[in-house]
């Protein structure tokens, strides 16, 4: 079982804002990160560290971490955002990757 | 900008093992590891394992141990995984990925290769 869990499924209305969460017990020490995948295609890391955007993200992704807790929130959300989102970071040890779940994030 | 050019699909039988590389390109390795990851039909990301390519210095994932082989070339910054004694539950897509070493983040993702493992 994964060591970070995140809701299976999430909903946003167009052009609202929508928080995903991931939960676990090393991100008290790691911050989480953040990829979106679509169909077909390989992961992109849309927020790492702790808010930090790579080149060529839009910035209505942005980061947050309070306790156990890391969130990924998307301000607008647009047609193009609908995608799988996982979370990730260093498992309690420090020795591993470890990632999330998932969450299927469906644009209505 | 970082490139990591996986090779291509496998077709596996299973109990034999398979190898896929992945050659990175056009950025620094130095403080970076390279990590595999896959993800079977419908599923999520599993992290497999990494190596930091300049020191050689390996890591895996309890499931996987003694059952995975993580190498890389310095030289040419290439990096593979073995995976052995596969079985039809193998069948995912392995990705690597440039993986910075203090905060777990993968950057830059390889295309992806598909295995299949099928008698």
């Amino acid at each position: 079982s994964s060591e970070l869990t995140q809701d299976p499924a999430v909903s946003v209305a167009l052009g609202q804002t929508v928080r995903i969460t991931c939960q676990g017990d090393s991100l008290r020490s790691y911050f989480g990160n953040w990829y979106q995948q679509k169909p077909g295609q390989a992961p992109v890391l849309v927020i790492y560290g702790k808010n930090n955007r790579p080149s060529g993200i839009p910035d209505r992704f942005s980061g947050s971490s309070s306790g156990n807790t890391a969130s990924l929130t998307i301000t607008g959300a647009q047609a193009e955002d609908e995608a799988d989102y996982y979370c990730n970071s260093r498992d309690s040890s420090g020795n591993h990757v470890v990632f999330g779940g998932g969450t299927k994030l469906t644009v209505l | 900008q970082v490139h990591l050019v996986q090779s291509g699909a496998e077709v596996k039988k299973p109990g034999s093992s398979v190898r896929v590389s992945c050659k990175a390109s056009g950025g620094t390795f130095s403080s970076y590891a390279i990590s595999w990851v896959r993800q079977a039909p419908g599923q999520g990301l599993e992290w497999m394992g990494g190596i930091i390519p300049l020191f050689g210095t390996v890591n895996y994932a309890q499931k996987f141990q003694g059952r995975v082989t993580i190498t890389a070339d310095k030289s040419t910054i290439t990096a593979y995984m073995e995976l052995s004694s596969l079985r039809s539950e193998d069948t995912a897509v392995y990705y690597c990925a440039r993986e910075q070493v203090a905060d777990g983040y993968l950057d830059y993702w390889g295309q992806g290769t598909l295995v299949t493992v099928s008698s």
